[in-house]
């Protein structure tokens, strides 16, 4: 049972790539998120999506860009990579629906991305 | 939002008891209170949520007084390998989405506790 795999875990890129981190579920879960975290910092929501061709904004979603073409998969994209987004990203699932309070989530290991 | 204040660490032995309280005095109606605890290099797992009064699992206790303004995360006779940064999480949306009804709190994570347990 896997949970949820992201991938890669470990990334450098220079100022000005681009590059997708992808993120997997098999909990058939509705609800998928996307935070950062940085440095002795709390995580922070990037973007969510509350099902499959849904996404939405959450606290710091500028220089970002995702997609959730299939149920299991929601993607992250930098389209043009800042050093101020070097930072470990986290994604996560949930089963969804009413109250989200109640939703547990369940996380991947983190892709750490440093942007030189 | 639906702002929580934590103790920013705290310091235990093994074998000892371990109460990490978190105050949450705007909780509304519909939120529920939920911890998470995170390992260094790790994404953060969770360990228990409750509502109201006391709940248990076998890893923790969440106390909850009647007027669900604070919590406390009960660890019994923790060891080496609970040390990590525990979070309390309070609200009822996403942080950030602004289409969704103001009235709910936004669950957000946020500097958490840091537990450090020592032999």
């Amino acid at each position: 049972n896997a949970g949820v795999t992201q991938t890669p875990k470990f990334r450098v890129l220079k100022t000005g790539q681009s590059m997708t981190l992808l993120c997997a579920q098999d909990m058939n879960h509705e609800y998928m998120y996307w935070y950062r975290q940085d440095p002795g910092m709390g995580l922070r929501l990037i973007h969510y999506s509350v099902g499959e061709g849904t996404t939405a904004k959450g606290e710091v979603p500028d220089g970002y860009n995702v997609s959730r073409l299939k149920k299991q998969n929601f993607l992250l994209g930098l389209e043009s990579a800042a050093p101020s987004q070097t930072s470990v990203y986290f994604c996560a699932s949930s089963y969804g629906g009413y109250p989200l309070a109640k939703n547990i989530q369940y996380f991947g290991a983190g892709t750490r991305l440093s942007v030189l | 939002l639906a702002k929580t204040t934590q103790p920013i660490s705290m310091d235990s032995y093994e074998g000892q008891e371990v109460n990490i309280t978190c105050s949450h005095n705007n909780i509304a109606t519909n939120d529920y209170i939920t911890w998470y605890q995170q390992f260094p290099s790790q994404g953060p797992r969770f360990i228990i949520q409750g509502y109201k009064t006391k709940v248990t699992n076998e890893v923790a206790s969440l106390f909850i007084p009647a007027d669900r303004k604070s919590s406390t995360l009960s660890l019994p006779r923790v060891s080496l390998s609970d040390t990590a940064v525990y979070y309390c999480l309070v609200g009822d949306r996403p942080p950030g989405d602004l289409s969704m009804d103001t009235g709910r709190r936004a669950l957000t994570f946020g500097s958490g506790t840091r537990l450090q347990v020592q032999p």
